[in-house]
């Protein structure tokens, strides 16, 4: 049972323009969700996270919002830069040092 | 700082036959998980461990377990291998930042089964 859900598998964005990448969740119970960014033949990175105590925080190009009433979130990455194309897992946590990943978003940025 | 290290990186292996992917976590970190990356699915906890006890444990069946060592190295098996385990394992160990459990990934261990 999928409870993150990541229902874009793709996005193409033009340089300099705002990405928006969304994530779902089913499961109440969680208290921290997190993003990761991945590049072919490496591991996940950490990109930013939030505590369900905000609804939102922002790390310099990088915000990501947190809406519990839709238990809704997102990412948005503005300036959008070419390096930005990777993979981006949306992930929660319910405190018990599991986290439960999205399928992923393929960005890809356009020069 | 040396990161999380995942050896092998490739591996190939035949139906039936078992698999041991071994991984070292960030130096002073003390839990390592265990994920499973297939297409389409994202990752999936398979296992976590700390001081050398598996505090949590994903959906998997048996043929699938781990342990964890005094020096928080982690290895985890799978037996009797199915076409369905080709994925990509990840391991990672974990720093709590700020409340959140941020897990720092190695580049995984690529198993292909025949």
């Amino acid at each position: 049972d999928q409870q993150v859900k990541q229902n874009s598998p793709s996005l193409s964005v033009q340089e300099g323009r705002i990405s928006i990448l969304n994530c779902d969740y089913t499961n109440s119970m969680f208290d921290y969700f997190l993003w990761y960014k991945k590049y072919p033949a490496e591991g996940p990175t950490f990109l930013i996270s939030i505590s369900s105590i905000k609804d939102k925080n922002e790390d310099g190009r990088f915000t990501v919002f947190l809406n519990k009433s839709a238990k809704h979130l997102s990412l948005h990455i503005v300036p959008s830069q070419p390096g930005d194309s990777a993979v981006y897992f949306c992930a929660a946590s319910a405190g018990d040092y599991k986290l439960s990943f999205g399928a992923g978003t393929t960005v890809t940025v356009r020069a | 700082k040396a990161g999380v290290t995942q050896t092998p990186r490739y591996l190939i292996k035949t139906r039936g036959q078992q698999v041991t992917l071994s991984c070292s976590p960030i130096s002073g970190h003390r839990s390592v998980s265990w994920y499973q990356q297939t297409p389409g699915q994202g990752l999936q906890f398979l296992f976590e461990y700390f001081s050398e006890t598996q505090r949590n444990k994903g959906n998997f069946p048996g043929r699938f377990s781990g342990r964890q060592f005094s020096n928080s190295r982690s290895e985890m098996n799978v037996s009797t291998l199915e076409l369905g385990d080709s994925a990509l394992y990840l391991c990672a160990s974990s720093l709590v930042i700020s409340g959140a459990n941020v897990l720092t990934f190695g580049a995984g261990s690529r198993l292909t089964v025949l």
